[in-house]
């Protein structure tokens, strides 16, 4: 089955450094990535979209890349802070007006 | 203000029991779809719609249902809720599609004893 896949455990890191996710998918090709903050208790927001064409996009401190031979999309918040402590959630698109598949994302805790 | 609204925000209810969760939006999107929330599995679409009276299945669909009557709303409907529909439950919505920045409403904590 489709799948996108996220590491299940939490990425503990210091404040400043550079915190580094991973969503890998499996059985599919999405067109499109798009990568969520979820704080405790409430919906996800939007962060990031990416398309396949595209190696890279930034957007302030946060950096996207997708690598289609990995199937790899590598989710970076540079300068990291306490505030950017919460659930990451990576979703791909085959495109279009499709179905979305979440994966089942990666808590990050930045300490001070 | 630009939103997704859900009502009610915490249901408790009883086997069988049905029930409507609500959903609206005020940014005329085209794209609107419901997702249940569960440790470990993430968020999990049940349906979706692309436009008024176009809906289609997500990955778990079973014991839903939905209608799309007009563009603003999409209630998410359970005729006979059981136990293993406990769950935090999410309505979506974005311009044109799943491809697109999704905006999502504030959940609704469903239990059913």
């Amino acid at each position: 089955s489709q799948k996108i896949e996220q590491n299940s455990e939490a990425l503990n890191i210091q404040e400043g450094k550079t915190a580094t996710l991973t969503c890998n998918y499996t059985n599919y090709s999405p067109a499109y990535l798009q990568w969520y903050r979820q704080d405790p208790g409430r919906g996800p927001v939007f962060l990031l979209l990416i398309r396949e064409n595209e190696k890279e996009k930034r957007k302030e401190r946060l950096k996207v890349t997708f690598d289609t031979t990995l199937k790899q999309s590598l989710f970076h918040i540079t300068a990291s802070q306490p505030a950017d402590s919460a659930t990451y959630l990576c979703a791909g698109s085959p495109g279009g007006y499709n179905k979305l598949i979440f994966g089942a994302g990666t808590r990050l805790a930045v300490h001070p | 203000e630009a939103q997704v609204t859900q009502n009610p925000r915490y249901l408790i209810t009883v086997t069988g029991k049905k029930l409507t969760v609500t959903c609206s939006q005020n940014m005329n999107h085209e794209y609107m779809s419901w997702y249940r929330q569960d440790p470990g599995l993430g968020l999990r679409q049940i349906y979706y719609s692309m436009n008024v009276e176009v809906t289609d299945k997500g990955d778990v669909p079973e014991g839903y249902k939905v209608s799309r009557k007009e563009k603003r709303n999409f209630p998410l409907i359970l005729e006979s809720p059981s136990p293993n529909q406990t769950s935090l439950y999410f309505c979506a919505s974005s311009k044109t599609g799943g491809s697109y920045e999704q905006y999502f409403g504030p959940g609704t904590r469903l239990t059913v004893t």
